[in-house]
């Protein structure tokens, strides 16, 4: 099982640069979600969807945009880049609401 | 809006010792509560789920207890080994969302 799939696993950008981080998973989880882990401020939540077509904001949601086409799927766009957006963004999927959380990989983004 | 703390941050024990990780948080009203060990560098690997209908989980080692009206978690992990070395998270799951702990980064030496 490949699980939760992240691309790419680094990235630098410039400030106002706009990318796509990429989330798959092959469970046929429901909810997906992104995090983004900082030094001293733990995970936070970004965006999360309870399925197709359905998206919501998590705690930080401002700078960036989701949506979920399929199950499968689940990319978070920047679309214009900020020196603050510098972080390790983990995608994450469970079958159920409050159900067992698994994670990807990350991927590390630096913005300069 | 859910809180959650680990104490304590920093862990260093020898080899064989038994370790015990607390995870508290704020509000009772929770779905489940999970632990994750993530090593540097490397994504989230979960550990145990505890229903919040459940007190206690097990796997192999390690035994995590959670007690809903006081508000805390604790992750016991039997009989340390240089590879249980990791920051390990706990995370209260509320709804659909998860608030998680800032870790406790553990070392076993050998």
């Amino acid at each position: 099982n490949a699980g939760v799939t992240q691309t790419p696993k680094f990235q630098v950008l410039k400030t106002g640069q706009s990318m796509t981080l990429q989330c798959a998973q092959d469970m046929n989880h429901e909810y997906m979600s992104w995090y983004r882990q900082d030094p001293g401020m733990g995970l936070r939540l970004i965006h999360y969807s309870v399925g197709a077509g359905i998206t919501d904001q998590g705690e930080v949601p401002n700078g960036y945009n989701v949506s979920r086409s399929t199950t499968e799927d689940f990319p978070l766009r920047l679309l214009s880049a900020a020196p603050s957006q510098t972080s390790v963004y983990f995608c994450a999927s469970s079958y159920s609401k409050g159900g067992e959380l698994f994670f990807g990989e990350g991927s590390r983004l630096t913005v300069l | 809006k859910q809180e959650v703390t680990q104490i304590p941050a920093a862990l260093s024990v020898p080899e064989g010792e038994n370790l015990v990780l607390n995870c508290s948080f704020t509000d009772s009203a929770i779905y489940n509560l999970q632990w994750f060990r993530q090593d540097p560098g490397k994504g989230l690997t979960s550990l145990l789920l505890i229903q919040s209908s459940q007190r206690e989980q097990t796997s192999g080692r390690l035994n995590a207890s959670l007690d809903k009206s006081s508000g805390r978690s604790t992750l016991y992990i039997a009989a340390s080994q240089p590879g249980d070395s990791a920051t390990y998270l706990c995370a209260a799951i509320n709804d659909y969302k998860l608030s998680f702990g800032a870790g406790t980064t553990v070392t076993v030496r050998a």
